[in-house]
């Protein structure tokens, strides 16, 4: 079965550092591009970042370039997701999600739960 | 950055009856479109890609059609498990990638 599962979400104050990872089992995760998604509460779907399959390219939401760092651990099945001098508008649900497509990154056809951050 | 805007942005039905969803892009996506659907507390779950293909295990009371800057996503007859939001998002040209704001289908 296919599946992604996120940890590492937590309650920090601004201008502090969080590390999110994505535990990848059911699938070839070497093969794969993968992408963070966040939710703020009641609100839409927002791309943070996305990494291809063997990491030789990064891609980052503007809102996060700088602060945030995504990369990929194919011996571990695990995505990461470095994030640096937090915001109070970074609270949100982050979810990992597994590209599929031209790439295999272009759209997300396998979705984590996701782990809450709130930064207050 | 393509901008998508999804309308109407709450639609009100009863089971049974059929659902147009709407999605426009600011600029040509050709038909690398995509539809998600998300029901409260759970993540989105693909519903089509390629503007018009179904994702695997997706009823086919779900149609998605459209190309360049116009798409829609039809439900034929809604179920009760179908009231929920959905999304539309493009990958024609990224980064980055971007979603739509959504649209609700509620129970009237």
């Amino acid at each position: 079965q296919e599946q992604v599962v996120e940890s590492g979400g937590g309650v920090v104050q601004p201008g502090r550092s969080l590390r999110l990872s994505c535990e990848a089992s059911g699938f070839t995760f070497r093969s794969y591009g993968m992408h963070w998604i966040r939710q703020a509460p009641g609100k839409g779907l927002e791309w943070v970042a996305g990494i291809w399959y063997d990491e030789t390219n990064k891609y980052y939401a503007d809102s996060v370039k700088g602060r945030f760092t995504i990369s990929k651990d194919n011996s571990r099945n695990t995505l990461y997701l470095q994030m640096n001098s937090l915001r109070v508008d970074d609270t949100a649900v982050y979810r990992c999600a597994r590209g599929r497509g031209a790439q295999l990154i272009s759209y997300f056809d396998s979705w984590g739960l996701g782990t809450l951050v709130t930064v207050s | 950055e393509i901008v998508m805007t999804q309308s109407p942005a709450t639609l009100s039905v009863s089971p049974g009856e059929r659902v147009t969803l709407s999605c426009r892009a600011s600029q040509s996506l050709s038909t690398d479109l995509a539809w998600y659907q998300q029901n409260p507390g759970q993540p989105p779950r693909l519903l089509i890609y390629g503007a018009s293909t179904r994702a695997t295990g997706i009823p086919a009371r779900f149609t998605g059609s459209g190309s360049g800057t116009e798409f829609t996503l039809t439900i034929s007859s809604l179920q009760s498990e179908d009231f929920a939001v959905y999304y539309c998002q493009g990958y024609h040209n990224w980064p980055p990638w971007t979603f739509g704001q959504g649209t609700k289908v509620e129970m009237k």
